[in-house]
């Protein structure tokens, strides 16, 4: 069974930063491109970025209202994807959630944690 | 940027009623295209990919068509399970982009 389970959230002032780590079980997970995506507080979804597998050099994609600001990593060894999170805005509050993608969309996503970005 | 619109925006259905969602793409995304549910403090679950394939585990009565710009989701008879918000998801090209959701809930 695939599990991803998020930890790493929290509160956070605005400037600050934050990295989430994501656990993952019950797959080969370096075969797999990974995600994060997240949910404002009574919002819809949205897709934060990717990170593909080794054998596509681990490159990553970024919306726009993150670039620059959060870097996607992973550990293939630890089973492990990461979100550093950087130049924190009070618009960046939401539950993050890690997914994985199983030909190219998310087929499988975390409970998520909550990141609060407040003074 | 793709966007991505549902309709409606919400309905009210009752138990055995067959339901169906729109989703609009705009510009064409050929099949690349997901279906999500989330039930409020839960994940979204993954129903449907490649527009009309059923995830594995995912009951039969949920089904999905279209392909370019319009696409369609349909719950063949309405359960008390099936009470959630269902989105949609390009996945064509980055970024991808989630359409704003459509809450199911009962009449």
């Amino acid at each position: 069974e695939v599990q991803l389970v998020e930890s790493g959230g929290g509160l956070v002032q605005p400037g600050g930063s934050l990295r989430l780590s994501c656990a993952a079980s019950g797959f080969t997970f370096s075969d797999h491109y990974m995600d994060w995506a997240r949910q404002a507080p009574g919002k819809g979804l949205e897709w934060v970025g990717r990170i593909r597998k080794k054998a596509n050099g681990y490159t990553t994609e970024y919306a726009a209202s993150v670039r620059g600001r959060f870097i996607i990593s992973r550990d293939d060894s630890m089973m492990s994807l990461y979100l550093q999170m950087n130049s924190l805005k009070t618009e960046d509050t939401a539950v993050y959630f890690c997914a994985r993608s199983g030909n190219y969309y998310l087929d499988s996503w975390g409970q998520g944690t909550l990141v609060t970005v407040s003074s | 940027d793709i966007q991505m619109t549902q309709s409606p925006s919400s309905l009210s259905a009752s138990v055995g009623d067959r339901v169906t969602i729109t989703c609009r793409a705009s510009q064409g995304i050929g099949n690349s295209l997901a279906w999500f549910q989330q039930k409020p403090g839960k994940a979204p679950k993954s129903l449907i990919y490649a527009a009309s394939s059923l995830q594995s585990g995912v009951a039969s009565k949920f089904s999905g068509s279209g392909s370019g710009t319009d696409f369609t989701l349909t719950i063949s008879s309405l359960q008390p399970e099936d009470f959630a918000t269902y989105y949609c998801q390009q996945y064509n090209s980055y970024p991808i982009t989630f359409g704003p959701g459509t809450k199911v809930d009962i009449k």
